[in-house]
């Protein structure tokens, strides 16, 4: 069974330009999440959906971050303007449903100079 | 914000010694898993222990739940040089809002 795909795994690009990222989750999984990590910290929730409906987005920040899942599959992430301090990994994560257990990608790696 | 908060930050032993990380929150839970995080990589999910379980065991894992004292631990035995990760746990909050919250994590080197 694949896992979780991620893309790009790693994107460097000067502030102020747009950036997005890929997520497909592993087949039949209904819950999908964004999490940002910085370096040295755990994961913090951006986004989670079930099926196609952003369920919570309350620490997505709104002004500059947007977020889709088309079809309750695939998933987009983007960011624009991008900032230095965005600089982080965005990680994807899915789950079946009431199973508690994320499957995480291996992530996203974005540098803004 | 992060509820929980392993400790130790750092860890480092040898080989064939035993690697105990705690876990402290500060909510009830319905849950709290554990997940190890090599470097440059995604987050795999080790062990869940639900909030009605005391103790639970995986392999080389066990992991302690004290929900009167909000901690938990995770207990590695006879720890391999490839057990170098990260380790995060993470608690599902009660309340319904299905959140995942993690912690900080433990860097745990096991020297060969």
């Amino acid at each position: 069974e694949a896992g979780v795909v991620q893309s790009p795994r790693y994107k460097i690009i000067e502030k102020k330009q747009p950036v997005a990222f890929w997520c497909n989750p592993i087949s039949g999984h209904n819950t999908l999440y964004w999490y940002l990590q910085n370096l040295g910290q755990g994961p913090e929730l951006l986004i989670r959906y079930e099926n196609e409906e952003a369920v919570d987005d309350s620490q997505l920040p709104k002004d500059r971050f947007s977020a889709e899942r088309l079809k309750g599959v695939d998933s987009t992430l983007k960011i624009q303007p991008a900032e230095l301090g965005d600089s982080a990994v965005y990680l994807c994560a899915s789950s079946p449903r009431n199973t508690g257990e994320l499957f995480f990608g291996e992530g996203s790696r974005l540098t803004v100079l | 914000s992060q509820q929980g908060e392993e400790d130790p930050q750092a860890l480092s032993i040898q080989e064939g010694e035993n690697a105990t990380m705690n876990c402290s929150y500060k909510t009830s839970i319905n849950n709290l898993q554990w997940y190890r995080q090599n470097s440059g990589r995604g987050l795999v999910h080790l062990i869940l222990i639900r909030s009605n379980e005391r103790e639970k065991h995986s392999g080389r894992l066990r992991v302690t739940l004290d929900t009167s004292k909000k901690s938990s631990s995770l207990l590695i035995t006879a720890s391999r040089a490839a057990d170098t990760a990260s380790y995060f746990c993470a608690t599902d909050p009660q309340g319904g809002s299905e959140k995942l919250v993690f912690g900080k994590g433990t860097k745990l080197t096991v020297n060969p």
